[in-house]
């Protein structure tokens, strides 16, 4: 699976919009672009996934650009509970590993 | 809405002790997992489980460790001789079939004093 990057932290203010950004430059045409939170020590919480196309649901947003080798994730109004680590997983599915390999993520903290 | 349960919360047993962790998936879901992270490290995949065997593992899965779902609804993970570096929180995942998305449980805090 490709390996992503993201920034190790960022902050954002409660109620403003928080873009969450992460590169995966190597990714595949296979590999889908997955994202997962962890608020504290609670199990990873599963956000998001998309392939090529921008995607949303009730908790947030998923921008891939159109060469594939970043994306952001947005939350459009960001509370106190959304303080968490984000994880940007990149995986290959039909066929590939069914394993999620987390990297260290990036802690979001948003502040009052 | 279906969650994934875990029990027990922590876990503190001794070195070369035998422990259990528990774990019930979302009831329709075919695949089942476990991860572990150590304090302050990543969450690391451990095994997966399909149709009553064994999936995919990790290194770190080794004979030590094994999976059982030993009724329609449970799915466990067994240490057999519990080592200190295996102190850490276990967690369930499971997913609908192989290529959906995976839904964690809580996690067991597993301390091996």
């Amino acid at each position: 699976d490709a390996k992503t990057t993201q920034p190790t932290s960022m902050d954002c203010a409660e109620g403003r919009a928080a873009n969450l950004p992460c590169n995966h430059s190597t990714i595949s045409g296979n590999e889908y672009v997955y994202w997962y939170r962890q608020i504290h020590s609670q199990g990873p919480q599963y956000i998001i996934h998309g392939l090529k196309n921008n995607e949303t649901n009730e908790m947030a947003s998923l921008i891939i650009t159109e060469d594939r080798k970043s994306s952001t994730l947005i939350l459009p109004h960001a509370t106190l509970r959304d303080t968490a680590v984000y994880y940007c997983i990149v995986r290959v599915t039909q066929g590939g590993s069914e394993k999620l390999v987390f990297g260290k993520g990036m802690k979001l903290t948003v502040n009052p | 809405e279906p969650e994934v349960t875990q029990t027990p919360s922590h876990q503190v047993t001794q070195m070369g002790q035998e422990v259990i962790l528990r774990c019930v998936p979302i009831s329709n879901h075919l695949y089942f997992y476990w991860y572990r992270q150590i304090l302050g490290q990543k969450v690391e995949f451990l095994v997966s489980f399909y149709n009553n065997e064994i999936s995919e593992k990790s290194e770190i899965f080794d004979d030590q460790f094994s999976v059982e779902r030993p009724d329609g609804s449970n799915f466990t993970l067994k240490i057999r001789s519990t080592k200190l570096e295996d102190s850490a929180m276990y967690f369930c995942a499971s997913s609908l079939d192989r290529d959906y998305e995976q839904y964690f449980g809580p996690g067991t805090r597993l301390t091996v004093t």
